[in-house]
C-alpha cells in the first residue's frame, strides 16, 4: 500500500512569490492535515481538510490557504512569501480503520530567498 | 485547550544506555497518545501508540504506558543504539474522529558509539 506522497521534495522561491505544495493521502483516507516545521521548532498545525471541506485552521495568516479535491488529494498555497515561511511542510492523512492515527508524508522543504 | 509537554533535550547518551523521555499531557476526555520519530532529513514515522488507560505501546524495543492518573506517556528503551538518534515527538489526538493532533516540542536524541 502506497503511503502519503508529497511534491515537490524541494521548492525554492523568492520573497513575494506564491508557492503551491501538493499532497496525496493514503488510499481510503479522507482527511488531510498540513503542518509547518520551521528549523529548530516543533510542528505547528496549519490546516485540516476532510471530505473536501476545511474543518480546522491553525494560527496562521490568511495567505496560507488550501483545498482538497474530490479524490482527497490536497494543495497548500502560500501567497506573498516571506523569509520566515522557509520550513519543512508536512502533510498527513487519516481515515479508514485507523481513524485516530495520522500517517505522514516525507515533506516539502520550502526555501524563501 | 489540549497540550503536550515533553523534555526538550537535547539528550545525549552512550550506546546501550537506558533511555527515558518524559511526556505529560492535558486533555479533556480520553485522548489517544502517540510517539512519533523523525530521523534526519525525513518526515515523521509512528513509533507506538496507546488508545486507553493502562495500555502499553511497544515497537523496536521502545515502550510507553498510558498513565491516566499521572497524565503521562513516558518513552523508554532499555538499550539505545546509534541508529536511534532522531527527534522524538509525543502527541495526542482528541476522542473525536479527525481532530488535529497536538504535538509536543520534540526531544532530540543523540546516541554516541
Amino acid at each position: 500500500e502506497a503511503g502519503v506522497t508529497q511534491s515537490p521534495t524541494h521548492l525554492i522561491k523568492t520573497r513575494g512569490q506564491q508557492a503551491t505544495l501538493r499532497c496525496s493521502p493514503i488510499s481510503g483516507h479522507t482527511s488531510v492535515y498540513w503542518y509547518q516545521q520551521a528549523l529548530g521548532l516543533g510542528l505547528q498545525f496549519l490546516l485540516w481538510y476532510d471530505e473536501g471541506e476545511e474543518r480546522n485552521r491553525g494560527n496562521f495568516p490568511p495567505r496560507f490557504s488550501g483545498r482538497q479535491f474530490p479524490n482527497y488529494s490536497s494543495e497548500l498555497n502560500v501567497n506573498a512569501l516571506e523569509l520566515e515561511d522557509s520550513a519543512l511542510y508536512l502533510c498527513a492523512s487519516s481515515g479508514g480503520d485507523s481513524s485516530n492515527e495520522q500517517f505522514f508524508g516525507p515533506g516539502t522543504r520550502l526555501t524563501v530567498l | 485547550g489540549d497540550s503536550v509537554t515533553q523534555m526538550e533535550g537535547p539528550v545525549t547518551l552512550s550506546e546501550e544506555a537506558f533511555l527515558t523521555i518524559n511526556c505529560t499531557y492535558t486533555a479533556t476526555g480520553y485522548p489517544s497518545l502517540f510517539w512519533y520519530v523523525q530521523y534526519p532529513g525525513e518526515g515523521l514515522q509512528l513509533l507506538l501508540k496507546a488508545t486507553k488507560a493502562d495500555d502499553k505501546g511497544s515497537n523496536k524495543g521502545f515502550e510507553a504506558t498510558y498513565r491516566k492518573e499521572t497524565t503521562s506517556f513516558h518513552l523508554e528503551k532499555g538499550s539505545v543504539q546509534v541508529s536511534d538518534s532522531a527527534v522524538y515527538f509525543c502527541a495526542l489526538s482528541g476522542p473525536n474522529y479527525g481532530q488535529n493532533f497536538v504535538f509536543g516540542p520534540g526531544t532530540r536524541l543523540s546516541v554516541l558509539p
